[in-house]
């Protein structure tokens, strides 16, 4: 089993670029979630999904957006990329309710 | 609402010294928490978490609810301990939909030779 695996590792993009971040899981697992990670604020749940076909929105929503088309997958779209969308990126699933979180590898954003 | 905070940003020992990382949480509930740990270059896993009660790698955990803490504690640090750690709560089991978890700014533990 890959457990989470994320594409892409690394980006750059300028301002008012868009992309997709693809995260995907080989676990089943009903419940994702994409975390933005930055130094000093911990991890910040962006949006997340209880399962195929719904999403829901996190501490950090704005400025992304989310579809969970499969219950496998789970991306993350940035319409309109800021410099303060610098960051790294992490998706992760659980089972359920509170069970463990299994995280992707991460991937690292710059918006310059 | 639901905070936890983590005061050390960074944390350095000796190699087998005893260590504390500390975590401190607010929530009005029943809380589930957990330790989840980074290595360099490596993604986040989980370390251990109170309802286990289990000791990993020589590292436990108590909830203590009076103090609204859940400090990690090892006897005797290792060089290969250091790495980010992360506090993190998850509350309201029934209520919470997705199983969120709230999480800590991170503690960065570096175990000197």
């Amino acid at each position: 089993n890959a457990g989470v695996t994320q594409t892409p590792k690394f980006r750059v993009l300028k301002t008012g670029q868009s992309m997709t971040l693809l995260c995907a899981q080989d676990m089943n697992h009903e419940y994702m979630y994409w975390y933005r990670q930055d130094p000093g604020m911990g991890l910040r749940l962006i949006h997340y999904s209880v399962g195929e076909g719904t999403t829901a929105k996190g501490e950090v929503p704005d400025g992304y957006n989310v579809s969970r088309l499969k219950k496998q997958n789970f991306l993350l779209g940035l319409e309109s990329a800021a410099p303060s969308q610098t960051s790294v990126y992490f998706c992760a699933s659980s089972y359920g309710l509170g069970n463990e979180q299994f995280f992707g590898p991460g991937t690292r954003l710059t918006v310059l | 609402a639901q905070r936890v905070t983590q005061p050390e940003k960074l944390l350095s020992v000796f190699k087998g010294a005893p260590v504390e990382l500390k975590c401190n949480y607010s929530y009005s509930g029943s809380p589930e928490l957990f330790w989840y740990v980074q290595y360099s270059r490596q993604r986040l896993q989980l370390l251990l978490r109170h309802i286990s009660r289990e000791s990993i790698k020589g590292f436990t955990a108590d909830l203590n609810k009076g103090e609204t803490s859940f400090h990690l504690k090892k006897p005797f640090a290792q060089e290969e301990d250091s790495a980010m750690y992360y506090c993190a709560l998850s509350g309201f089991r029934w209520g919470n939909q997705g199983g969120k978890l709230i999480f800590g700014q991170g503690t960065e533990l570096s175990v000197k030779p």
